[in-house]
């Protein structure tokens, strides 16, 4: 089982459409998650952090967290052609430094 | 971005021959990464710094050293460049406290001969 998991799509979805994308991870005392976007031959950009249970808002981003199930999503609202982007999810990894461990990326695009 | 530059950013070598990525920092962090991303694999941590002379493998270090002799500089060597570590690599930096999450460099497209 991988460590952390996402569905590696390709997710497309029409312009102003709600995106979802999901996320699992195993080790159940990660304690902090995170959402990198990443665009094609660029490098990772958080776009969200999220530490308790429950739902997270900045503009048009929502990231969940359900810690009982293991479970972490991001939502993006009015997605626009500009969200076209691979999407990494990561979760911190218990140790001394501790390093992010993170899922292989669902890309999205959006349709104009 | 964050105050990180990875050196140089495109590089072709040829197989057997050593290689030396740099990363530099103005952000005076503590935590010091270097990733590669290859299709299908995502973000692999190959070895990570906290601290001056202090670093520690990743999971996929087999074939790489690094060295961090100040705190604005984290050195990645392949000893002897294999096919197979032809790769993007990143560098990341990470401040603040310990679930901070990480900043990344711009990158390093290295192509192994």
């Amino acid at each position: 089982q991988k460590e952390v998991e996402q569905n590696s799509g390709p997710l497309s979805v029409p312009e102003g459409a709600i995106a979802s994308l999901n996320c699992t991870y195993s080790d159940r005392v990660s304690q902090s998650f995170f959402w990198y976007r990443q665009y094609s031959g660029k490098s990772p950009e958080l776009i969200m952090s999220i530490y308790s249970n429950g739902d997270k808002e900045d503009g048009r981003f929502t990231a969940q967290l359900n810690k009982a199930s293991q479970y972490v999503s991001l939502l993006i609202r009015d997605s626009q052609p500009s969200d076209s982007a691979t999407y990494l999810c990561a979760v911190n990894k218990r140790g001394s430094a501790r390093q992010l461990t993170f899922g292989s990326g669902t890309q999205l695009t959006v349709l104009p | 971005d964050a105050g990180i530059t990875q050196s140089p950013r495109h590089k072709v070598t040829e197989t057997g021959t050593p290689v030396t990525l740099r990363c530099h920092q103005t952000e005076n962090h503590r935590y010091m990464y270097w990733y590669r991303q290859d299709p299908g694999h995502g973000l692999r941590l190959i070895h990570y710094s906290y601290g001056v002379k202090d670093t520690d493998k990743g999971e996929v270090s087999d074939g790489y050293s690094v060295s961090r002799s100040k705190t604005e500089d984290f050195l990645l060597t392949l000893e002897s460049a294999t096919s197979s570590q032809t790769s993007v690599y990143f560098c990341a930096i990470r401040g603040g406290t310990g679930d901070s999450p990480l900043h990344f460099g711009n990158g390093t497209r290295l192509t192994v001969t």
